[in-house]
């Protein structure tokens, strides 16, 4: 099975810092790979797709990039509202099969 | 609007027997997949299985085989997830979602409200 890492598990970070959470797998996953962001009682929302296309009306500030086993997923400026967890997620066809990493919990200091 | 409207929470003994739903509106409902997600409480995301409404070809996570049933009704444009005899681990909130397009792993762009299940003696 395709094992996803997921670091930090969390972070504190001022308003306007630049932000960085890395994804790993334990093999290649090529750009199989997604990001969502999960507000605290709400449903995660799809990001970025296939490593870093970026969803329609997600903002700039988002980015991610990466490919085979190493991605990351960027907040160039955080903002108040980016208070949430983010997740990646691959997914595998053989076996179908979807898995999401352990999330990061990302706050404003 | 696309969107996916999910069943209200719901409190059940274990032991019992539960069926949620996940009603899609706004896009073609046959032609898509509907997956379910798992969130325990204070914890992360588990896909649990997918089902396409057009034929109910079902996959599943292994870990969730044989543990649940994923099924659709095709009329009512719902799709369904059930439990025949519930636990205290299942307490959970669940998700439905839908793949971004007609393929079974693409990413998961749509999102029910959430269910929660509460299973408690």
């Amino acid at each position: 099975d395709i094992q996803m890492t997921q670091s930090p598990s969390s972070l504190s970070a001022s308003v306007g810092d630049r932000v960085t959470i890395t994804c790993q797998a334990n093999q290649d996953i090529r750009n199989y790979l997604n990001w969502y962001q999960q507000k605290p009682g709400k449903a995660p929302k799809l990001l970025i797709s296939e490593a870093s296309n970026l969803e329609t009306g997600v903002p700039s500030r988002f980015s991610g990039s990466g490919s085979g086993t190493d991605f990351t997923f960027t907040i160039s400026s955080l903002q108040p509202e980016d208070v949430a967890t983010y997740y990646c997620q691959q997914f595998d066809y053989v076996p179908p099969r979807i898995t999401f990493g352990p999330g990061t919990k990302v706050d404003v200091k | 609007e696309v969107q996916l409207v999910q069943s209200g929470a719901e409190v059940r003994k274990p032991g019992e027997s539960l069926k949620i739903s996940c009603q899609g509106s706004g896009y073609s409902f046959s032609s898509y997949w509907i997956a379910w997600v798992r969130q325990m409480p204070g914890k992360g995301l588990e896909w649990m299985g997918i089902i396409y409404p057009s034929d109910s070809d079902t996959r599943y996570n292994p870990s969730f085989e044989g543990q649940v049933t994923l099924s659709v009704d095709k009329s009512l444009r719902t799709a369904y997830l059930q439990w025949s005899s519930l636990k205290a681990s299942d307490s959970a909130i669940y998700y439905c979602a839908r793949p971004a397009l007609s393929d079974l792993l693409a990413a998961l762009d749509i999102w029910g409200q959430g269910t929660s299940v509460t299973v408690s003696s």
